[in-house]
């Protein structure tokens, strides 16, 4: 069956360290990829999103993911974290070939230690 | 724009009271979505609706009902709340397919069923 995994359901990381959140999916074809937070509080907000094309995706607040296809992992990055980047992190796979489906992992919270 | 709104932000509930939660969007989405959101679990897909006129149940529907008014609002209706209905719900709208569009969320609301 389709699943999405985050490995991680807590990680603390330094203000000012860089920053890699994990998700790996199971899927027979290449999926619709997305990333989402939730800060303290209130609803999600999407960070960026692969459909095709240039692996390497930017989105807002200085984050990037990187699609590879290899390793059915879309793992989020980040350089330097703010303080204000603690908040849930979650990673959802959009199914093509399943009415588009969408299938959301667990989250993992993020964690910054001044 | 407001975006999605829901009302009420907080409720609380004996076993056994029925209450409606409300969803409206002004971003003229197609597609609707009922969450819910429990520690550990991430989201779960209660009910969406792919347009005016049509809802689909999702992962965990028993215990709910839905309605999409029109396009602009889809209210969640709980008939006779339950402890384990104790949650944090989240309405969200998308222009398209679940698993092939940006989704937007509204603020929740926090739900207690004594």
């Amino acid at each position: 069956a389709q699943s999405v995994t985050q490995p991680d359901i807590h990680i603390t990381v330094s203000e000012g360290a860089s920053l890699e959140l994990r998700c790996n999916y199971s899927y027979g074809a290449t999926p619709y990829l997305f990333w989402y937070v939730q800060s303290p509080g209130q609803g999600l907000q999407l960070l960026l999103k692969y459909f095709s094309g240039d692996t390497l995706v930017q989105g807002i607040k200085g984050f990037e993911a990187e699609f590879k296809r290899s390793q059915s992992s879309f793992n989020l990055r980040k350089p330097s974290v703010h303080w204000s980047d603690a908040a849930e992190y979650f990673c959802a796979v959009g199914l093509i070939d399943s009415n588009y489906q969408l299938i959301w992992g667990a989250g993992t919270k993020l964690i910054i230690k001044p | 724009n407001a975006g999605v709104t829901q009302t009420p932000k907080f409720q609380v509930l004996k076993t056994g009271q029925s209450m409606t939660l409300q969803c409206a969007q002004d971003m003229n989405h197609n597609s609707m979505y009922w969450y819910r959101q429990d520690p550990g679990m991430g989201l779960r897909l209660i009910y969406y609706s792919a347009s005016e006129g049509t809802t689909d149940k999702g992962e965990v529907p028993n215990g709910y009902n839905v309605s999409r008014l029109n396009k602009r609002e889809f209210s969640l209706r709980l008939e006779s709340a339950a402890p384990s209905q104790t949650s944090v719900y989240f309405c969200a709208s998308s222009v398209g397919l679940p698993g092939a569009d940006t989704q937007y969320f509204g603020p929740g609301t926090r739900l207690t069923v004594l």
